[in-house]
Parts: structure tokens; sequence; C-alpha cells
């Protein structure tokens, strides 16, 4: 009965290093979105994928930030060369289908603080 | 383009007390909105939702929603407070296959 299950909690990594977020959906989920959390504020989109398959990238940004969701496995959020203002809550959700009208889980997200 | 706007950033109620977070959403479709609460450190968990039919709409944890197509509005009511309400809650519209949410709003009660 696991829910959408994010690793890990915590990632603390120094400025210029790799930061690897992972995101498992909820089972019978095949729809992945990620979302960005900064101090304060509300969730902002990302990027929406389904297996192996990017849908909408339109919230990620141009360069450093990329996403997959492979046939196997879980979703990973890429960030290369992380800078300060990376710092964030990353969230995960998944629904079965995609459609607007289905809500989305969340996962307890991923804080991730630059040094 | 579409928007959420929580106007309220931090309401403080005594526990007991009734309760309406506002919400206030700009989409040219009829929307699919939702509320969700945030807890410390923790993820996102749905109270309730609003596509179509009944315009009052009831949720989890003694929570309810009023959608009002003439105001853009879909404010989130409780009639009686509990301490353990205390938490961040972020009204969204659901946007063809992502989510877009408010700024949330604080939540603090005191005993």
């Amino acid at each position: 009965n696991a829910g959408v299950m994010q690793n890990p909690r915590h990632l603390v990594r120094r400025r210029g290093q790799e930061a690897r977020l992972r995101c498992s959906p909820m089972k019978g989920h095949s729809h992945v979105y990620w979302y960005r959390q900064l101090p304060e504020e509300g969730l902002k989109f990302m990027v929406y994928l389904q297996k192996e398959n990017i849908i909408d990238e339109s919230g990620m940004p141009k360069e450093r930030f990329s996403a997959e969701f492979p046939k196997e496995g879980p979703s990973i959020l890429r960030i290369q060369q992380v800078v300060r203002g990376d710092s964030a809550a990353y969230f995960c959700a998944s629904s079965p289908g995609g459609r607007p009208s289905e809500p989305q889980h969340f996962g307890d997200g991923t804080r991730l603080s630059i040094l | 383009a579409q928007s959420v706007t929580q106007p309220d950033i931090h309401i403080t109620v005594s526990e007991g007390a009734s309760l309406e977070l506002r919400c206030n959403y700009s989409y040219g479709a009829t929307p699919y909105l939702f509320w969700y609460v945030q807890s410390p450190g923790q993820g996102l968990q749905l109270l309730l939702k609003y596509f179509s039919g009944d315009t009052l709409v009831q949720g989890i944890k003694g929570f309810e929603a009023e959608f009002k197509r003439s105001q853009s509005s879909f404010n989130l009511r409780k009639p009686s407070v509990h301490w353990s309400d205390a938490a961040e809650y972020f009204c969204a519209v659901g946007n063809t296959d992502k989510l877009i949410f408010g700024t949330g709003t604080r939540l603090q009660v005191f005993p």
C-alpha cells in the first residue's frame, strides 16, 4: 500500500556537484510529475513524464536540469553543477492516467541543500 | 494565463473557531480545482476536489469548499478548527497536464 516514494529525503551537495533525486510512483500509476518548492512559495511545475517519454518539460530550467522515467525503475530528476539557487524542496507526484481531473498524489519530497 | 491567488499569506485562529481560506483562480475553461494541505516537512495531502456538479464539496478532516463561478473562487471552510489543523494550505487548478498552485496560506491555531 505504498504511496509515492521519494529518496533521499534530504540531500546536501557542494556547488558544482551533481544531485540525483529519485521517485517511485504509486502502484498502478504511470504518470509522474516533478515540482519545485522554494522557501515561502508554492509549488511550481517542472516536468511531466510517462514511462520512457517526456510529455511536458515547460517548467524545467533550460540548462543543468534533466529528468527521465525509464521502463524499469524510478523516475530520476538530475541537476548538474548545482548552484546555491537550486536549494529547494523537490516533490514528485503521480497519477494513474494523466488526466487533469485526476488528483495527483505527492511524495514527502527531497530537501536539497547546496553548500 | 492560468493562475491561482491565495490572498491571505498567514491566518491565525483560536481552536474551535470557524475558518475560511480564500482562493481565486483565473482559467479559461471549466476548472478542475483542488485543495491540498502540507504539514511541516511533509508532502501534500489532498483535502478535496471539484470537477463539476454540486458546487459545495466535502473533503476529509471536516473540510468543505464552495465553487462560485461568478466570483472565480473556491474557498475552503471548516466550522470548528482543531489544533492539528495547523499547516500550510494550497489551492490548485488542474491545467491539462499539470497543477498550478497558489502561494499557500499558513494556518496557525491557538489553544
